[in-house]
């Protein structure tokens, strides 16, 4: 099946400092690729969507300056976290989807998560 | 008022019951999601249905378009079943509306 990874799986970071995030597709291309961040007990909220070699689609209230995207290659997508506060404290998550040779291309393939503590 | 509205926020079942989780929602779409999000966090998309009816093992999804309407279904509920199932509506152009999820624990 279609693989996402995530790394790292969780970070803990000083106020003030950057935080990169990396989204890659294993086994198979993806030439669009979400980022969502959860709040506890939340739902998940979409960031933005990412499409290789091109900018960032950023969603309402969501500063693309504080969260730089950046989706180079069809298998990697990094989302960096600049000049981390202790409200971006959250469960940063990416998903791809919708390319030939995936099983399903109907589908979103979520990666597991990163959980960012800034303190 | 939320574009998404999921009911109920939490379910407790027995094993082997027949559960439903609702989905509403008030925006013209281009899909509707079923996602499963466990204890860790990792998630995994269930189905993406944008007319008709869905089923994979024991779950079947159903929508109804012109009600602004989808349901979950779960067949023979399971204690592995137990997670949090979230609808998320996706409009033309990407953008995403999720539901506030339903918590499901299913008791052996």
């Amino acid at each position: 099946g279609a693989v996402v990874s995530q790394h790292p799986s969780w970070v803990i970071c000083k106020s003030g400092t950057s935080v990169k995030i990396e989204c890659r597709s294993l086994d198979f291309q993806a030439t669009t690729m979400f980022w969502y961040r959860q709040f506890p007990k939340q739902s998940l909220m979409l960031m933005a969507t990412s499409n290789e070699g091109s900018k960032a689609t950023y969603e309402q209230g969501v500063e693309k300056d504080k969260f730089l995207i950046n989706h180079a290659s069809l298998t990697l997508s990094t989302l960096t976290v600049t000049s981390a506060h202790p409200e971006d404290s959250s469960f940063y998550i990416c998903s791809a989807e919708g390319i030939t040779g995936l099983p399903s291309t109907d589908t979103q393939y979520f990666g597991p998560g990163t959980r960012l503590t800034v303190l | 008022k939320n574009e998404v509205e999921q009911s109920p926020q939490n379910l407790t079942a027995q094993e082997g019951e027949f559960i439903t989780i609702n989905c509403s929602y008030s925006v013209g779409i281009s899909a509707l999601h079923w996602l499963q999000q466990h204890p860790g966090g990792g998630i995994v998309s269930l189905f993406m249905l944008s007319s008709g009816k869905k089923k994979h093992g024991r779950l079947i999804a159903t929508i109804n378009i012109q009600e602004k309407h989808s349901s979950l279904h779960i067949t023979a509920s399971h204690p592995r079943d137990s997670a949090v199932y979230i609808c998320a509506v996706r409009k033309p152009g990407n953008q995403f509306y999720f539901g506030t999820g339903t918590s499901l624990t299913v008791i052996p």
